[in-house]
């Protein structure tokens, strides 16, 4: 069964830049990364999107090693607003189906 | 461009209860996706339709949950008899096109408390 790892919390200050990481084993070769971020009584809104080495939009970058064992997204200079839990969304396939796993969320704390 | 809509927001029923569900996903999306997310999880695919044909149902406990997308639009899911367990917040998510890899957009979720 596909399987992803991510840190519980992390706690950052204003203004830093925060890199939240998710482990996933065995994904597939063509399988994209995506990350979601999720705030209280909402449902989870789409970050970034990824397949290799680097991705950047305005508001996030996801940086994928040549394994692709693992993903990191990286929020530069957060701010309060940023306080959210971050899901890391990874499809594994093979034998002609696929399957999405959510890994179980990072909580984000910024502190002013 | 509306969202996808849920509803109702909140259910509070007693366990052996049943419940539903119902999803409106976004015009012109043919993927429509159902989650179970409880407390403190991450969110649990229980099925995923295009159009109206199931592409994964293999984590939706087919005991006691049903769902259903009619003319391939909106989409209900039924609970029956429901559980402590089923406890949870229901998700329902649409995208453009079928693949893991399109970007889904969320509803707000029902809130379902099994007492």
């Amino acid at each position: 069964l596909a399987k992803t790892t991510q840190p519980i919390s992390m706690d950052s200050y204003e203004g830093q830049e925060v890199n939240i990481t998710c482990s996933h084993n065995n994904i597939a070769t063509n399988d994209y990364i995506t990350w979601y971020q999720q705030f209280p009584s909402q449902g989870p809104r789409f970050i970034i999107q990824g397949y290799k080495t680097k991705v950047t939009n305005e508001v996030a970058s996801l940086f994928i090693p040549a394994d692709r064992k693992s993903s990191t997204l990286s929020l530069p200079r957060v701010s309060l607003s940023d306080t959210a839990v971050y899901y890391c969304l990874v499809v594994y396939s093979g034998a002609g189906s696929y399957q999405l796993t959510f890994g179980k969320g990072t909580k984000l704390s910024v502190i002013p | 461009e509306a969202g996808v809509a849920q509803s109702p927001r909140y259910k509070i029923i007693e366990k052996r209860q049943s419940v539903a569900f119902w999803c409106n996903p976004i015009s012109g999306h043919a993927t429509l996706y159902w989650y179970q997310q409880i407390l403190g999880q991450g969110p649990k695919l229980l099925i995923q339709f295009q159009n109206n044909g199931v592409v994964d149902d293999s984590q939706l406990p087919k005991d006691r949950f049903s769902a259903e997308r009619l003319k391939g639009v909106d989409s209900t899911l039924k609970i029956q008899p429901a559980k402590l367990e089923d406890s949870a917040v229901y998700l329902c998510a649409s995208s453009p096109i079928a693949g893991g890899a399109d970007t889904q957009y969320f509803g707000p979720g029902t809130r379902l408390t099994v007492l």
